[in-house]
């Protein structure tokens, strides 16, 4: 059973570096497409982007300029790393997988951890 | 690709029938999923690639839909299931979902 968890501040200050941790159990991350996904506190859900080891990543243009994920293999984590966080960048981030490249869904999911960017 | 649900909330009592729609901006073919989020719990995959039940989800969820226009249906709806629903387009990134449909007790 795969299981996701994700760990990390819970509260930044406005130009911080966001840096989260999800950690894989169940299942390699060397077999699965790792992403990132977020809910404003209005519900609103944003796919960040996600990542493959040994493969290029893929984001949302809206975070291009600001989101790095990267992949821990002998850890077996992934990280997220967005820079220069905003009051708009609260959120709750959630650590999703994407089983294969034929798999066009999220069939794993984490618990999610609430950000606060505040000053 | 826009995605838009309605109706953005709803009120109904156990053992009713649910409809959802999404309706996407431009055709997403059958590349469209829906997921189950309830506050403090991990969000589930209900439906995939528009109408396939995931893997332990119960039979009384069911969509369908090609194109532009998609339906979720609950029928005989349980406790467990109120709860945010949203649909999620996966044609083209980057993926987006619809704004979500809360559903609640009557």
């Amino acid at each position: 059973q795969v299981r996701l968890r994700e760990s990390g501040p819970g509260l930044l200050k406005p130009s911080e570096t966001l840096s989260l941790t999800c950690e894989v159990s169940g299942v390699s991350i060397a077999d699965s497409f790792w992403n990132w996904i977020r809910q404003t506190p209005g519900g609103a859900l944003e796919w960040i982007g996600y990542s493959e080891d040994g493969g290029l990543p893929n984001y949302n243009p809206s975070l291009q300029s600001r989101v790095t994920i990267s992949h821990d293999t002998p850890n077996n984590r992934v990280s997220l790393n967005l820079r220069s966080v905003t009051a708009t960048d609260t959120a709750i981030y959630y650590c999703t997988r994407r089983a294969s490249d034929y798999d066009y869904y999220f069939d794993s999911w984490g618990q999610g951890i609430l950000v606060t960017v505040s000053s | 690709i826009q995605m838009t649900q309605s109706p953005s909330s709803l009120s109904s009592s156990i053992g009713d029938r649910v409809i959802i729609t999404c309706r996407a901006s431009q055709t997403v073919t059958t590349f469209l999923n829906w997921y189950q989020v309830r506050p403090g719990k991990a969000p589930e995959l209900l439906i995939h690639s528009a109408s396939s039940l995931h893997n332990g989800v119960p039979s009384r969820f069911a969509g369908s839909g090609f194109g532009t226009q998609f339906t979720l249906i609950i029928n005989n709806l349980q406790p467990e299931d109120f709860a945010t629903y949203y649909c999620q387009q996966a044609f083209s990134t980057p993926w987006t979902f619809g704004q979500g449909t809360k559903v609640d007790i009557k």
